[in-house]
């Protein structure tokens, strides 16, 4: 089955630089998409299509994508941005299969 | 104003059966993609199913064949009915939006999770 790999920690101090990345073979062919989790909360939209920020998601967030991987770059990370990261894509093969990645914990500090 | 929200969890034993109920408002649920999108106690997300505008279903290969999705117009209202529950079914169940005309099925509306428990 299809998997997207992220690493499973990422450290920043405030103000510095985040990148998180995923890694997956559809990735070419597939949009990536990301999803920011605070400790018991439902997940929230930050970048679509690799690199469309919805309305409403601050400037320092940014997405790009090039061959079998994506990233999420947070600009001057703030503790607020402190939880959950998940990328999204789907299967390539036809199958019609929503893929979450392994989930990255980014801890401001 | 888009909202999603889930009913229907609870404690269940292995091997019982649950409906779960997702009632949107602020749009029509006939009108996107659909999906249920699942996390155990401390795990990452698990995209379990979704159901297509023109109403095609899929699912993911854990839940095949004992979860079912499907929605009800009228009350625009999705659903996942689900069979043989088994202990690794233990998750918070969210259901989950995709914006109509997108190219891709991704969520930009979640509802607040239902907690489904499934032990003896």
């Amino acid at each position: 089955s299809y998997e997207l790999t992220q690493p499973p920690s990422v450290s920043v101090s405030p103000g510095q630089t985040a990148r998180i990345t995923c890694s997956g073979d559809a990735l070419p062919k597939k949009y990536a998409y990301w999803y920011q989790q605070k400790s018991g909360q439902a997940p929230v939209l930050v970048i679509y299509e690799d690199s469309k920020r919805p309305s409403g998601i601050p400037e320092r967030f940014s997405g790009s994508s090039s061959g079998t991987m994506a990233t999420l770059t947070i600009s001057g990370a703030q503790v607020e941005d402190e939880a959950d990261y998940y990328c999204y894509s789907t299967d390539s093969s036809g199958n019609h299969r929503g893929v979450f990645g392994t989930g990255t914990k980014v801890t401001v500090l | 104003e888009v909202q999603l929200v889930e009913s229907g969890g609870g404690l269940i034993q292995p091997g019982g059966s649950l409906r779960l109920s997702c009632a949107a408002s602020g749009f029509t649920v006939s009108s996107n993609y659909m999906s249920w999108v699942r996390q155990a106690p401390g795990k990452g997300l698990e995209w379990v199913s979704v159901i297509y505008s023109g109403g095609s279903t899929y699912y993911a290969d854990s839940v095949k064949g004992r979860f079912t999705i499907s929605r009800d117009n009228s009350k625009n209202t999705l659903y996942l009915q689900m069979n043989s529950l088994r202990a690794e079914d233990t998750a918070v169940y969210y259901c989950a939006r995709t914006p109509s005309g997108s190219r891709d099925y991704y969520f930009d509306y979640w509802g607040q999770g239902t907690l489904v428990t499934v032990s003896s």
